[in-house]
């Protein structure tokens, strides 16, 4: 089967940087991506990994392995309006989008 | 940036009853549209996909008749979910993908709160 793992939840300090894991077993890969979802609204695009490497854009940095299955997203100088979920999707070989569960994200002062 | 609306953005309606949720492209031409269902918290699970003028592809066990998906243009598809019950109360949220556009690249909409009494 097709499942995507990533923590439920992580708790940061504001100004700190956190890192959220991404592991994936997939049938077919054609790219990764990290969506942001705050409660009650749909997700937007951060970032979308095809080839193994970091990314980086602005605070959010997105991290890939194929050959391990793994992901991670990178939030730098943590603001209080990054207290969102981080959903991680992987797209299989059909093309489709696998959804994680997400990570809900709590920052603190 | 691509820009997708949904209507309503909330809606209450009465068990039994039927609802209809809009889909909308508005600054492109959307030639695959998917629409996705989210419980509280929980992640996106993906219900169907349309393409314009067919019949739209469901996953399995979503009921088709009583989710009925329309993508009748280019920019618009619809979903209905009928006879609804109170289990049917959910988060609905389309994406649309355009003509051309690689693969991976899906625009989601803002989403519609179905609470059905």
């Amino acid at each position: 089967g097709q499942n995507i793992d990533q923590p439920t939840e992580m708790t940061a300090t504001e100004g700190a940087i956190v890192q959220i894991n991404c592991t994936y077993q997939t049938s077919g890969f054609n790219g990764l991506f990290w969506y942001q979802q705050h409660a009650g609204e749909a997700p937007t695009f951060l970032s979308y990994n095809v080839l193994d490497g970091l990314e980086e854009k602005g605070r959010f940095s997105s991290f890939l392995s194929r050959s391990k299955g793994y992901s991670y997203l990178l939030l730098k100088e943590l603001q209080m309006k990054d207290s969102a979920s981080y959903l991680c999707a992987v797209l299989d070989s059909n093309y489709q989008l696998i959804w994680g569960a997400g990570t809900k994200l709590i920052i603190k002062p | 940036g691509a820009v997708v609306s949904q209507h309503p953005s909330r809606v209450i309606c009465k068990s039994g009853t039927s609802v209809k949720i809009e889909c909308r492209s508005l600054d492109f031409q959307a030639t695959t549209m998917f629409w996705y269902r989210q419980f509280p918290k929980q992640s996106l699970m993906l219900m169907a996909t349309s393409n314009e003028g067919s019949k739209a592809t469901y996953e399995q066990g979503v009921e088709k008749d009583k989710f009925l998906i329309n993508h009748a243009s280019l920019t618009l598809s619809t979903l209905t979910v009928t006879s609804a019950h109170p289990e049917d109360s959910s988060f609905y949220i389309c994406s649309a993908r355009g003509q051309g556009a690689p693969d991976y690249e899906q625009y989601f909409g803002p989403g519609t709160r179905l609470t059905v009494t």
